[in-house]
């Protein structure tokens, strides 16, 4: 298996644009993960999802931040319109169902200027 | 929510050596993983353990859930196993993975 698979792997964009970052999750695995990853704090969940269904978006910053899991096989999570304190790498990660092991992708780095 | 304390916050080592990385949690947990993010900052797995002791190669970790711990511990470091390392709690089904702060470790050779 190729893993998750995130794209772009970096990503420049002005603020005020429209940024969607991408997941492919490994087949078979029904949740899928977003984290965010900044110095200040850490890694942080934005949303999960089980067999395509959001099940919590609590971590999601601001209603800027959306998330799709259209299917079993494609995420996408949209910041719109982005600002510079969005700066950050973004990981997708997923799992066979929650609970189990996770294995994350190699991460988008953001940056808002 | 469930509070994940990892230490020491950095450690340097010389090329060879063995050290011990500790992760403390504040509740019971039914999902504990290591992690180690590379200095090109891709995360790996390392171990999925909620309890008992694996072994990975020079790698190997132990939780004692009862006691909120987990230890991994690394042998005859390498200069590759430099890092930062996580251990990642989720104190029940349905709930999120909450990382730690990490330990960073420097291994010269």
């Amino acid at each position: 298996d190729a893993g998750v698979i995130q794209s772009p792997r970096h990503e420049v964009t002005e603020m005020g644009q429209e940024v969607t970052l991408r997941c492919k999750p490994i087949s078979g695995h029904n949740s899928l993960f977003w984290y965010r990853q900044t110095m200040m704090r850490g890694l942080e969940l934005l949303i999960y999802f089980n067999n395509n269904v959001p099940i919590d978006d609590s971590g999601m910053p601001e209603d800027r931040f959306s998330a799709k899991m259209p299917n079993a096989s494609f995420s996408t999570l949209k910041i719109q319109p982005s600002e510079p304190r969005d700066s950050a790498v973004y990981f997708c990660a997923s799992s066979f169902r929650q609970g189990l092991a996770y294995t994350f992708g190699s991460g988008t780095r953001l940056t808002v200027v | 929510g469930i509070q994940v304390e990892q230490s020491p916050p950095d450690l340097i080592l010389q090329e060879g050596a063995n050290s011990t990385l500790r992760c403390n949690f504040s509740d019971s947990v039914n999902n504990l993983q290591w992690f180690h993010q590379n200095p090109w900052g891709q995360l790996i797995n390392l171990f999925y353990i909620p309890s008992g002791t694996k072994q990975n190669g020079r790698l190997s970790a132990t939780t004692v859930a009862t006691e909120r711990y987990s230890l991994l511990y690394i042998s005859s470091s390498q200069t590759t196993d430099s890092g930062v390392y996580f251990c990642a709690v989720e104190r029940a089904a349905g709930n999120k993975l909450t990382f730690g702060g990490g330990t960073r470790v420097l291994v010269k050779p």
